[in-house]
């Protein structure tokens, strides 16, 4: 059973470019969390979402950010017109239930805005 | 300010030593969960205890949890170099009946051959 998977693991982009986030989660779970770390920081919540539903988008910025989990494919955590402070690693989870449970993580995708 | 918080924020001792970690929270929680950093690196899964439980072990690795003192502690026994690695505590905020954790700073620990 293959963990969940994270690509590209490292991403560079300029300064206004779009930066396109990919996250497949572990077989059989259907609820997916997004994370970022800032450098010498724990973790921060961005979004949770569930099959075509964005269930909790409390830590995402209001603007520039969108996060999508279709019925088919992975998940996507997009950012818009990046700026140097979006520089960070960005970690997906998954879990086969919404509580009670372990969150299983990617090996995140580190964003460096140039 | 963190949920989770843990303390030392850095620790180094001998290959050998024991190693422990403390982590502590500010709200109600369901779940307390360990998690291992390598440099770089994504987060490995180490230990979840639940709200009912006081103490936990799993190999080298014992957890404990107070709820009365908003407290839970990791111990690392007989450590090894391999172990070197940032360790984070998360409790998890439950949201609309969906659980989002929460991450403290994280206790960078070094273990020195």
């Amino acid at each position: 059973n293959a963990g969940v998977m994270q690509n590209p693991r490292h991403l560079v982009r300029r300064r206004g470019q779009e930066a396109r986030l990919r996250c497949s989660p572990m077989k059989g779970h259907s609820h997916v969390y997004w994370y970022r770390q800032l450098p010498e920081e724990g973790l921060k919540f961005m979004v949770y979402l569930q099959k075509e539903n964005i269930i909790d988008e409390s830590g995402m910025p209001k603007e520039r950010f969108s996060a999508e989990f279709p019925k088919e494919g992975p998940s996507i955590l997009r950012i818009q017109q990046v700026v140097r402070g979006d520089s960070a690693a960005y970690f997906c989870a998954s879990s086969p239930a919404p509580q009670g449970v372990t969150q299983y993580f990617g090996p995140g995708t580190r964003l460096l805005v140039l | 300010s963190q949920q989770g918080e843990e303390d030392p924020q850095a620790l180094s001792i001998q290959e050998g030593e024991n190693a422990t970690m403390n982590c502590s929270y500010k709200t109600s929680i369901n779940n307390l969960q360990w998690y291992r950093q390598n440099s770089g690196r994504g987060l490995v899964h180490l230990i979840l205890i639940r709200s009912n439980e006081r103490e936990k072990h799993s190999g080298r690795l014992r957890v404990t949890l107070d709820t009365s003192k908003k407290s839970s502690s990791l111990l690392i026994t007989a450590s090894r170099a391999a172990d070197t690695a940032s360790y984070f505590c998360a409790t998890d905020l439950i949201i609309q009946g969906a659980q989002k954790l929460v991450f403290g700073q994280g206790t960078r620990l070094t273990i020195n051959p």
